[in-house]
This record gives structure tokens, sequence and C-alpha cells, in this order.
């Protein structure tokens, strides 16, 4: 079946400082990928996406690109900060409209310290 | 426009007990979607309904079951609880399936069982 493999963290690193959060998979055919931030108390935001290989997904100065070679989907931003600080999930829906819902990682705690 | 809105937020039962979830998706919004989120789990698939049709069901026993309104709304149905159902119950809204519309998820209920 699919599978969704992140480090769970927590990650802490000093404001503007380069962020990296690995994320690879395991999955049939060709998924759509997705990045997801939690911020305390509330649900899900989508961050970004991308829905076929070499595809590079951006939001928020947040970037990832799916690259099918590595099975990853890696996420980066070059300059974090406090605000940044929440629990962020790697996800992938499954080829041919994923008859499985998303799938997540079990998430990265990040926190940005001033 | 008004996002995703789940009640209650916070819920206790004991076990054996059966509990009832409500999501109220964003208008226009045809597709709802259920996740369990446990620490020892991470996020967990339950259900997806669309039009009033369950089109998806993850790997959860039959206790937990769900519908869908004619106005979109769902809930679900926990019956016969058992402590490890303690969770954060997440439900997420989309225009259209998952895999290529945007999931917008509320902010939970929390469901405590003793």
């Amino acid at each position: 079946g699919n599978s969704v493999t992140q480090m769970e963290g927590p990650v802490t690193l000093s404001e503007e400082a380069f962020l990296t959060i690995n994320c690879t998979y395991t999955a049939t055919g060709y998924p759509s990928l997705f990045w997801y931030v939690q911020y305390p108390g509330e649900g899900l935001q989508l961050l970004l996406k991308a829905t076929k290989a070499d595809d590079k997904g951006s939001n928020k100065g947040f970037e990832a690109t799916y690259r099918k070679e590595t099975t990853s989907f890696h996420l980066e931003k070059g300059s974090v900060q406090v605000s940044d600080s929440a629990v962020y999930f790697c996800a992938l829906s499954g080829a041919g409209g994923g008859a499985d819902g998303l799938t997540f990682g079990k998430g990265t705690h990040l926190i940005i310290q001033p | 426009k008004a996002g995703v809105t789940q009640t209650p937020r916070y819920l206790i039962k004991t076990r054996g007990q059966q509990v009832t979830l409500s999501c109220s998706p964003i208008s226009g919004h045809r597709s709802v979607s259920w996740y369990q989120q446990t620490p020892g789990q991470g996020l967990q698939f339950l259900f997806e309904y669309f039009s009033e049709t369950q089109r998806n069901k993850g790997n959860f026993p039959g206790r937990f079951s769900g519908r869908q309104f004619s106005n979109s709304r769902s809930e679900m149905n926990v019956s016969t609880l058992e402590l490890g159902d303690s969770a954060l119950y997440l439900c997420a809204s989309s225009v259209g399936h998952y895999s290529y519309n945007e999931q917008f998820f509320g902010p939970g209920t929390r469901l405590t069982v003793l």
C-alpha cells in the first residue's frame, strides 16, 4: 500500500535559518503530493502541492519538488520565521483517483526560536 | 466565506457508549472526508462522502460509520466506544475529489473515551 515517511522531530531552528524537512513516499503509479501545516489548536491547511513528476509547488516562501526518481518531496524554506512554528505533514493521494484518501506522514514538529 | 465547522469541539464519553460528530463543509463543496488523528497512528483516513454516497472507506471497523445529507453536511458515528477511539477527528471538504482539489480542514472534534 501507500506510505509516507518524514522526520518527526522536533526540529529546532533559529530565525532566518534554512529549513529542509525530508519526505519520501511509496506508492504505485503517479500520486499527487502535498504538504499540509497544522498550527496549535487548528485544523490542517494545505501549504503546497504537486501533481506530476518535476512539478514544483510553492507558497509563502516554502517550496517542494516532486522527484519521481528518488520518490521524494522535500520541503524547503530559505529563511524561517518564528511564525512558521507548527507541525508539517507530507501526504500523498494515490494514483487513479486514490480510493484510500490522503496518506499522511507522522508529521514534523518545527520550532523556530527568535 | 465560512470555513469548515465541526461540532462539538470536545466530547467525553465512556466505554461502550456511542457518539455522533457533525461536520458542515464550505458552501458549494460536495466532498466530505473524515480522518482520525492520534499520537501513535498519526492521521488515518476514515471515509469520504460525495453527493450523499460513501465513495471511499479506510481500514476501520464497522463501528465507524457516516452519512452525508443533501446539503452536504456530514455526520460520523462511532458505536460501542473503546479507549483506543480517543482521538482528534478531522473533517475536510473539497469541491470535488481530494486528489485534484484542495481539501479544507475543520478544527476537529477532540473525543476522549474514559
